[in-house]
């Protein structure tokens, strides 16, 4: 029961910049909540990308950022890589419903 | 550092209880944190499904209802997810992960798939 809509799939070039949008609303991302990020490389479980909004985890490569307003949040790759090919999750706290954990639909990103 | 590795069946039968165990390593259960389950379909996203803290307070997904039931063994560094009531739609690999307690899940488990089916 997803409530954080993602763009099915981006794609781009090696080198090029990607975004990938999370669209909430009043009752998580718009509510104060934290947006996280995570990557799922084909096969391998979810990797934390991204953590309170725009903190990296230490190993994760600067190429990666991201951002949140009012309703939605968004994660940017910039200088797009071979080995960045995977699927990718936003994550928020939902205060609706006595309060959950929700996932983003999810993005493909595919690097041509 | 932290990891986590879940184990039980593969198989369940329609109806019956899935059960899976999640064993941390390299962190003590009884030192803090939540610890929780979640789920993906084949071909589908991620669903959270509970959390557990070591003193054993939980909170649960309302979509699960009252099927689910996580405990957690810190004799054994581990806890538990049962699900009772399965139907097809439960099939789906099942991760364990640590809960920062901020709401990011991290480190995950492999994950394991349980497939439902008679």
């Amino acid at each position: 029961q997803s409530v954080l809509t993602q763009p099915p799939s981006v794609s781009g070039a090696p080198g090029q910049r990607v975004t990938i949008s999370c669209t909430g609303s009043s009752s998580n991302i718009g509510a104060g909540y934290d947006v996280h990020w995570y990557q799922q490389l084909p096969g391998t479980a979810p990797k934390l990308l991204i953590y309170g909004n725009r903190d990296r985890p230490s190993g994760v490569p600067d190429r990666f950022s991201a951002s949140k307003s009012g309703t939605s949040a968004s994660l940017v790759i910039s200088g797009l890589q071979a080995e960045d090919e995977a699927d990718y999750y936003c994550q928020s706290y939902d205060s609706s419903l006595s309060g959950l954990y929700v996932f983003g639909t999810g993005t493909k990103v595919t690097v041509l | 550092q932290v990891q986590l590795q879940e184990s039980g069946p593969g198989l369940v039968k329609p109806s019956e209880t899935l059960s899976l165990t999640c064993t941390v390593s390299a962190y003590s259960i009884s030192s803090g944190y939540y610890w929780g389950w979640i789920r993906q379909p084949p071909g589908k996203g991620l669903e959270w499904i509970g959390s557990i803290h070591h003193s054993g307070s939980t909170f649960y997904n309302p979509s699960f209802k009252s099927r689910v039931t996580i405990s957690v063994d810190t004799s054994r560094n581990q806890f538990s997810l049962k699900l009772s009531s399965v139907t097809a739609a439960d099939t789906a690999v099942y991760y364990c992960a640590k809960d920062s307690g901020s709401d990011w899940f991290d480190p995950w488990g492999q994950g394991t798939l349980v497939t439902v089916s008679s």
